[in-house]
């Protein structure tokens, strides 16, 4: 059974660039959930989908957004890159409404702004 | 106040030994505890799923919630070098809008053969 697959895997974008990143979850899986992890600040909730409506988005910037299409693939997009936004970026999918029954992680996108 | 505290170690323990791993929160809306391990380079994997108050086992893992405390833990029994990762923390509340997992920092445990 194949997992969470996050593409691509590795990315160096430029200050001011916009990136977007791809998520495609498990088979059957109408959650997608995405997250940022840095060192300092550890995982932190961006957004979540179901059904390609966004429910819930974490206390980032505009500039983060997201989207999922009707296979629940899902893509978050980042524009006007700053340093900051270098980080590990974590899609996460779940059979069950809300994950109740936990979430799957992919490996994801590592970004880094330079 | 940070939602979810998690000491982030080091944890260094010799094979074979019993690993406690804690988290304390303060939203009382929490009802899903989550563990997850975390090798480097790697996304999160679920190890455990416990909801509201309790315990819960599986195989050399087990876990508690005391709500009345608002403290979790993670028991790893004859820990294994296989064993060495980040473990992180996270819950859930039910009811509203909320879908997101609150995070701990992490615990990177090392098991020394």
């Amino acid at each position: 059974k194949a997992g969470v697959t996050q593409t691509p895997r590795y990315l160096i974008k430029t200050r001011g660039q916009q990136v977007t990143l791809s998520c495609s979850p498990i088979s059957g899986h109408r959650s997608v959930s995405w997250y940022q992890q840095t060192p300092g600040q550890g995982l932190q909730f961006l957004f979540e989908y179901f059904s390609e409506t966004q429910r819930n988005k974490g206390n980032f910037p505009g500039r983060f957004s997201g989207r999922q299409f009707s296979n629940s693939r899902s893509e978050m997009n980042v524009s006007t890159l700053e340093l900051g936004d270098s980080a590990l970026y974590l899609c996460a999918s779940s059979l069950m409404d809300r994950g109740l029954n936990g979430y799957t992680f992919g490996s994801g996108t590592r970004l880094t702004v330079v | 106040q940070k939602e979810v505290e998690q000491d982030p170690g080091p944890l260094s323990v010799p094979e074979g030994a019993i690993v406690s791993l804690n988290c304390t929160y303060s939203n009382s809306a929490f009802q899903y505890f989550m563990w997850y391990r975390q090798y480097s380079r790697k996304g999160p994997e679920l190890l455990m799923y416990t909801y509201s108050s309790g315990n819960k086992e599986d195989g050399r893992f087990t876990a508690q919630v005391d709500k009345s405390s608002k403290y979790i833990s993670l028991f790893i029994r004859d820990s294994q070098p296989s064993d060495s990762a980040t473990y992180l923390c996270a819950m859930s509340a039910s009811g509203g809008s909320n879908y997101k997992l609150t995070f701990g920092k992490g615990t990177l445990l090392t098991v020394n053969p």
